[in-house]
């Protein structure tokens, strides 16, 4: 089955600097990135996703870029703010109906 | 995008009760799917729930311990039978907002704690 990796696990930045979340992924047939925040005592978010079939793609101050043939993608996000605060999860998925399988998360603190 | 709401939001129960988890969409959806997010970890799939067929567990998760109804389109439910200690998770469901597109949505979770 899949297996996605994410790096690292806790990160911390100033307040306005960038922070870089990465994954890998094993399956060739995974077609499907979403990227997902999670903030305490609430659900997963979805926040950005990419498809197998674009490189990049931004929304504000979040990008996600997707590298097919080395089998990973990373969220970028820029001109971090202290309400960025929250753990990040990566996901893999090969279609409509099948499961996603899950990074282990990141953690990440914007400090003001 | 979908709105979905989970009762209670919260529990603490005794071991060797049983909880039964509410999960409400506000439309219409063919996939469901409930998580498992044990204290500080990721999310694992316990299983999805199709209206209409039987719950698709997943490797590690048994009916006798999860059992899923999905009477309709906008519900389902799941009980955590029989509850030890290490049943003490944050359970989630999400939903495929719609058969053309894999994007899934979670709701707010319910916080278990099992003594």
């Amino acid at each position: 089955g899949e297996n996605v990796e994410q790096h690292p696990s806790t990160l911390s930045v100033q307040e306005g600097d960038s922070a870089v979340i990465k994954c890998t992924y094993s399956d060739s047939a995974s077609n499907y990135f979403p990227w997902y925040k999670q903030e305490l005592g609430k659900g997963p978010q979805l926040i950005i996703d990419i498809r197998s079939n674009v490189g990049e793609k931004k929304d504000q101050r979040i990008a996600v870029t997707l590298n097919k043939t080395a089998k990973h993608f990373s969220l970028h996000i820029t001109e971090t703010q202290p309400e960025d605060s929250a753990v990040y999860f990566c996901a893999a998925s090969s279609g409509t109906g099948n499961q996603f399988y899950f990074g282990t998360g990141t953690s990440l603190t914007v400090i003001p | 995008s979908a709105v979905i709401s989970q009762k209670p939001s919260r529990d603490i129960c005794q071991r060797g009760t049983s909880l039964t988890i509410q999960c409400q969409v506000d439309s219409q959806v063919t996939m469901m799917f409930w998580y498992r997010q044990q204290p500080g970890q990721s999310l694992t799939l316990i299983a999805t729930a199709n209206q209409g067929s039987e719950a698709t567990y997943e490797s590690g998760f048994v009916i006798d311990k999860f059992p899923i109804s999905r009477p309709n389109l906008t519900f389902s439910t799941l009980t955590v039978s029989n509850m030890s200690p290490e049943d003490s998770s944050i359970y989630l469901c999400s939903v495929e907002a719609s058969g053309r597109d894999e994007t899934q949505y979670f709701g707010p979770g319910t916080r278990l704690l099992v003594l």
